[in-house]
């Protein structure tokens, strides 16, 4: 069956340093693969997307890269800030609009 | 983008009895889902909900247990019927794509006893 990994466990790092998620999966080949940001008592935000054929992709502080072969993609907040403190979820997507969530990495950003 | 707003927020409800979630979009969407999100697990696609058709449920959900209404294109209606304690999660509905992303409501917390 399919199956979407990260981090189980909460990662704390310090403010300035570089937070690396990873999302790992298995019996999956999707279209295209996202990440989104969920803050307590709120739904997800969408923050990137990344296609099969593309490597990486970067948004201002944040780069995705997307390895169809390991399957894997790792999420990586430069300059990381106290207010980046939050869970990060990824999403792999196929041929329809649905998406297949993994439970997602709890991130904290200490002053 | 879109603006998704959902009532109730958060309920509590006693096992046998049934709420409805309401799902208001600030534009006209073709598509909306909803999904769930039970405690420490990852978001769980219920169903998809075309204006004009039937939802579309997916592997493990039913059409009684979870009745979906999607009368006009902006607005669609999640019951959540017969509840047990198992049914205590955040739902949460979505539209999408724009450009490739999907927008999420604010969650509505359920809790049953």
């Amino acid at each position: 069956s399919q199956k979407i990994e990260q981090n189980s466990e909460a990662l704390n790092i310090q403010e300035g340093k570089t937070a690396t998620l990873t999302c790992n999966y298995t019996n999956y080949s999707p279209a295209y693969l996202q990440w989104y940001r969920q803050d307590p008592g709120r739904g997800p935000v969408f923050l990137l997307l990344i296609r099969e054929n593309e490597k990486e992709k970067r948004k201002e502080r944040l780069k995705v890269t997307f390895d169809t072969t390991l399957k894997q993609s790792l999420f990586h907040i430069t300059a990381s800030q106290p207010a980046d403190s939050a869970t990060y979820l990824c999403a792999l997507g196929g041929s329809g609009y649905a998406l297949n969530f993994g439970k997602g990495t709890s991130l904290l950003v200490t002053p | 983008s879109a603006v998704i707003s959902q009532k109730p927020s958060r309920d509590i409800c006693q096992r046998g009895t049934s709420l409805t979630i309401q799902c208001q979009v600030d534009s006209q969407v073709t598509m909306m889902f909803w999904y769930r999100q039970q405690p420490g697990q990852s978001l769980t696609l219920i169903a998809t909900a075309n204006q004009g058709s039937e939802a579309t449920y997916e592997s493990g959900f039913v059409i009684d247990k979870f009745p979906i209404s999607r009368p006009n294109l902006t607005f669609s209606t999640l019951t959540v019927s017969n509840m047990s304690p198992e049914d205590s999660s955040i739902y949460l509905c979505s539209v999408g794509p724009y450009r490739d992303e999907q927008f999420f409501g604010p969650g509505t917390r359920l809790t049953v006893l």
